[in-house]
């Protein structure tokens, strides 16, 4: 079994729509949650960052983490085609040392 | 200019070479990572350099190596390429030390055949 789990896609979806991406993970020790986007050719960015359970919100996107389900999303809403690109989950922990694993991505199209 | 820069972006060597990738960045920050992504597998943990002097193995550390030369500076190097190296390279960034807010490079595209 994988540490962390993430549908690849490719989704797709309609200029205008609500897009939900999510992951799943297996090591309780995490403590920070992120997301990251990838253009095609260029190195992740990050979107969104947050600290142990609960939302936070960030213009159009909200991120999610469940730590009792070991379960994060993110959001994006009126979801535009530029936002077309791959969102890579990540998380990291200092329990135990450091580590820090990324999931696989899903990839996102918005078609205008 | 680009905060975090990657050194060759894309190099196509032989089974058996040893080959440098370099990462420099801008951004004064302690913590330094190398990433390789495949398709389908994601970023995977290289190594990683807390500071100048402290240099850990992450993941997949084996047939990898790496200098910390300067705050700035953080090389990996292949000591002898084999095939199943080729990958999309990533150096990255953080100013904290819990790798939540980390800032990638371009990337270099490594072939080895």
């Amino acid at each position: 079994q994988k540490e962390v789990e993430q549908d690849p896609g490719p989704l797709s979806v309609p200029e205008g729509a609500i897009v939900s991406l999510n992951c799943t993970y297996s090591n309780s020790a995490f403590q920070y949650f992120m997301w990251y986007r990838q253009y095609s050719r260029k190195g992740p960015e990050l979107l969104m960052y947050t600290y142990s359970s609960g939302n936070k919100e960030d213009g159009r996107f909200t991120a999610q983490v469940d730590k009792s389900s070991k379960y994060i999303s993110l959001f994006i809403r009126d979801s535009q085609p530029s936002d077309s690109a791959t969102y890579l989950c990540a998380m990291s922990t200092l329990v135990g040392g450091f580590k820090t694993i990324f999931g696989a991505g899903t990839r996102l199209f918005v078609k205008a | 200019d680009a905060d975090v820069t990657q050194t060759p972006r894309n190099r196509i060597t032989k089974t058996g070479k040893r080959i440098m990738l370099e990462c420099s960045q801008t951004k004064g920050h302690d913590r330094m990572y190398w990433y390789r992504q495949d398709p389908g597998l994601g970023l995977r943990l290289i190594y990683y350099s807390f500071d100048v002097k402290d240099i850990n193995k992450g993941e997949i550390s084996d047939g990898y190596s790496v200098s910390r030369q300067a705050q700035a500076k953080f090389s990996l190097s292949l000591e002898s390429a084999i095939p199943n190296q080729t990958a999309l390279y990533f150096c990255a960034t953080s100013e904290g030390r819990t790798g939540s807010e980390q800032y990638f490079g371009p990337g270099t595209r490594l072939t080895v055949t």
